[in-house]
């Protein structure tokens, strides 16, 4: 089976642009989740959807956004970039939205700020 | 809040020497917990996990057992690898609420030949 996809795989973007980055969970996932890594740091929570609905919301500016489609794949928005946005982002799924679930993390999508 | 305390990094091994990364938590009720590893320019990939007191999570020859009474969750492996060379994150899953998952800021291990 495909792992958790996303795209783009890198990203230039300059201040004050609009990105939306997109993640295809494992087939039969209906969690997923978004993260924020920045260099020489551990992940941070920004959202997480399941059964298409908002479960959880990190410490991040209403400048980010996220939905989850009826297929479960889902998309990350950030609107008025700052260069503070360069990271990585990852995308992970997992069965369900409970703690006794791992997830499964994508390859992340590199957006750089200029 | 939650949080996940793990030690600095650089871990400088040589193949073969045994492994300890120390991973401590603060958390209300009991979480999940988890050992993630990530390769150069790839995502996280999950290592091991157990989700409840003294149970022992092991995979490729890595382990880690949840003490309760300590709140830690220490990675080990017995003999390192030059490809076991990455940075390993601990993280935790609260029970209940919210599921917001807490990652540790991550420790970079170096094997040498």
């Amino acid at each position: 089976d495909a792992g958790v996809t996303q795209s783009p795989t890198h990203l230039i973007k300059t201040r004050g642009q609009q990105v939306t980055l997109r993640c295809s969970p494992i087939s039969g996932h209906k969690s997923v989740s978004w993260y924020q890594q920045v260099l020489g740091q551990g992940p941070q929570f920004i959202f997480q959807y399941y059964e298409k609905e908002e479960r959880g919301r990190g410490n991040f500016p209403d400048r980010f956004s996220a939905r989850q489609f009826p297929n479960y794949s889902s998309e990350l928005n950030v609107n008025a970039l700052l260069l503070g946005d360069s990271a990585l982002y990852l995308c992970a799924s997992s069965l369900d939205a409970r703690s006794s679930y791992e997830q499964y993390f994508g390859p992340g999508t590199r957006l750089t700020v200029t | 809040g939650n949080s996940v305390t793990q030690m600095e990094g650089p871990v400088t091994l040589s193949e073969e020497a045994f492994l300890t990364i120390n991973c401590t938590y603060t958390a209300t009720g009991y979480p999940s917990l988890f050992w993630y590893v990530q390769y150069p320019g790839e995502g996280l990939q999950l290592l091991l996990k157990a989700t409840k007191a003294d149970d022992k999570g092991s995979n490729k020859g890595f382990e880690a057992t949840y003490r309760k009474e300590t709140t830690s969750f220490h990675l080990e492996k017995g003999s390192v690898q030059v490809s076991d060379s990455a940075v390993y994150f601990c993280a935790l899953i609260p029970r209940g609420g919210s599921y917001i998952p807490t990652f540790g800021r991550g420790t970079s291990l170096i094997v040498h030949p």
